[in-house]
């Protein structure tokens, strides 16, 4: 499978807990981008890697949460003190200029009860 | 003013017709446009993409972009129940490469 991959598909958490998500990018693909997306809204933009470098990150993102992409190839979400506010679904997306074909994974369903 | 603006629907038309969902931005500098369709529960599904002004069809779907009016609509043409879906617009933004999205129009087509 050469699409983008999303590590787990569904968890299931208590509060307080910390969780990690991990997106396997399109290997020939230098943008990787992640977003939180709830019931009837688009997705919400978090954060965005060229190669290694996190070039943005959303001002609604609290510093619970942060993201790594190490040598540019897959990355990681992690989310610390989870809150239930924080249930939704996290989706990865990787892009090149190359092509201009962004593609999403899956996604990863964060439930925290 | 919201970065990306979409009518949040529901549009509802016939078996066969056209749908038009129509998106607006914010961004002058805007470069990159992309359509995707959302099935319930799942992830955004490319449709297509385009860059320049004017036209870009692909199959059923047709893409119009009119960066004067920062404006990016897509028709489907020949519309089928399968096609009853959230359509989402995203728009990379000039300056640093953000990819905002629009709330999401959802589409229902009638047999």
């Amino acid at each position: 499978d050469t699409g983008v991959s999303q590590d787990p598909r569904h968890k299931i958490t208590k509060r307080g807990q910390n969780v990690t998500f991990r997106c396997d990018p399109i290997s020939e693909h230098n943008r990787l981008y992640w977003y939180r997306q709830t019931l009837g809204q688009g997705p919400e933009f978090l954060t965005y890697f060229q190669n290694e470098a996190q070039l943005e990150k959303s001002r609604l993102l609290s510093d619970r949460f942060s993201a790594e992409r190490p040598k540019g190839s897959f990355s990681t979400l992690e989310i610390q003190r989870t809150e239930q506010g924080d249930s939704a679904m996290y989706l990865c997306a990787s892009f090149t200029l190359l092509t201009g074909e962004l593609f999403f994974g899956e996604g990863s369903r964060l439930t925290v009860l | 003013q919201k970065e990306v603006e979409q009518n949040s629907g529901p549009l509802s038309v016939p078996e066969g017709a056209i749908a038009s969902l129509n998106c607006t931005y914010s961004d002058r500098g805007s470069q990159s446009f992309f359509w995707y369709r959302q099935y319930s529960g799942k992830s955004p599904e490319l449709i297509m993409f385009i860059y320049s002004n004017g036209d870009k069809e692909d199959g059923r779907f047709t893409a119009q972009l009119n960066k004067a009016s920062q404006y990016v609509s897509l028709l489907i043409r020949d519309s089928q129940p399968s096609d009853s879906a959230t359509y989402l617009c995203a728009v990379i933004y000039n300056q640093g490469g953000k990819l905002i999205f629009g709330q999401g129009t959802e589409l229902s087509v009638k047999p």
